[in-house]
């Protein structure tokens, strides 16, 4: 099983500030990696896939980066609508599919 | 545009089997993968399993023995079957379309375990 390990656990940022996240993996996934937003009594959002391939209608303020085992997700300017939990997601071919443990963003 | 609808009964004795139901409307059951996915109250994501349209399955390895995922494509739909739930199966499951990535998500059901 591939390990995804996901710091911080918890950002506190005020709107306007630059969030970064990170992933790192067990082994390499090359670049087959998701990031996820949730919000609290809702399903998750994709937001990104193939770990830099924003998903469609997601705003260009989110961007992802990395290969291998790590990544890097960035939200340039925090809007208040961005404040959840946010996943990363493996789907190597090889292993089965996991979760990392989630980081929360959370308003300072 | 696709839409999935989950049905199923949230609330289970231990040893009872979990039987939930995804939906799929607006779409066909061809082009991806679909899967089952699940969230423990205050926890993460765990996946439980995939099936593609020819029944073919793939199952997350701590759940393999009591996992069954089918599909009914005259129904539209696939189904997700555990057996001998206890207070650990507690979560809310979604269903969900997988190309890799989870691009579509149910809305999820609570699924509750309590004697």
């Amino acid at each position: 099983e591939i390990v995804l390990t996901q710091s911080p656990g918890t950002l506190s940022l005020s709107p306007g500030e630059r969030a970064t996240l990170s992933c790192r993996a067990s082994q390499s996934v090359s670049r087959s990696l998701a990031w996820y937003q949730q919000k609290p009594g809702q399903a998750p959002r994709l937001l990104i896939n193939d770990a830099s391939n924003r998903a469609t209608g997601i705003p260009d303020r989110f961007s992802g980066s990395g290969s291998g085992t790590d990544f890097i997700l960035i939200i340039t300017r925090l809007e208040p609508e961005d404040f959840a939990v946010y996943y990363c997601q493996q789907y190597d071919a090889s292993f089965p599919c996991t979760f990392g443990q989630g980081t929360k963003v959370e308003i300072k | 545009q696709v839409q999935l609808q989950q049905l199923g009964a949230g609330l289970l004795k231990p040893s009872e089997t979990l039987s939930l139901t995804c939906v799929v409307s607006g779409g066909s059951l061809t082009t991806h993968l679909w899967s089952w996915v699940r969230q423990p109250p205050g926890k993460g994501l765990e996946w439980i399993g995939d099936i593609n349209h020819v029944g073919g399955t793939d199952y997350s390895p701590p759940l393999e023995s009591r996992v069954t995922i089918s599909v009914d494509m005259s129904k539209s739909q696939f189904s997700l079957n555990l057996t001998a739930v206890t207070a650990a199966d507690t979560a809310v499951y979604y269903c969900a379309r997988n190309g890799g990535s989870f691009d579509l998500w149910g809305r999820g059901t609570l699924v509750t375990v309590s004697s």
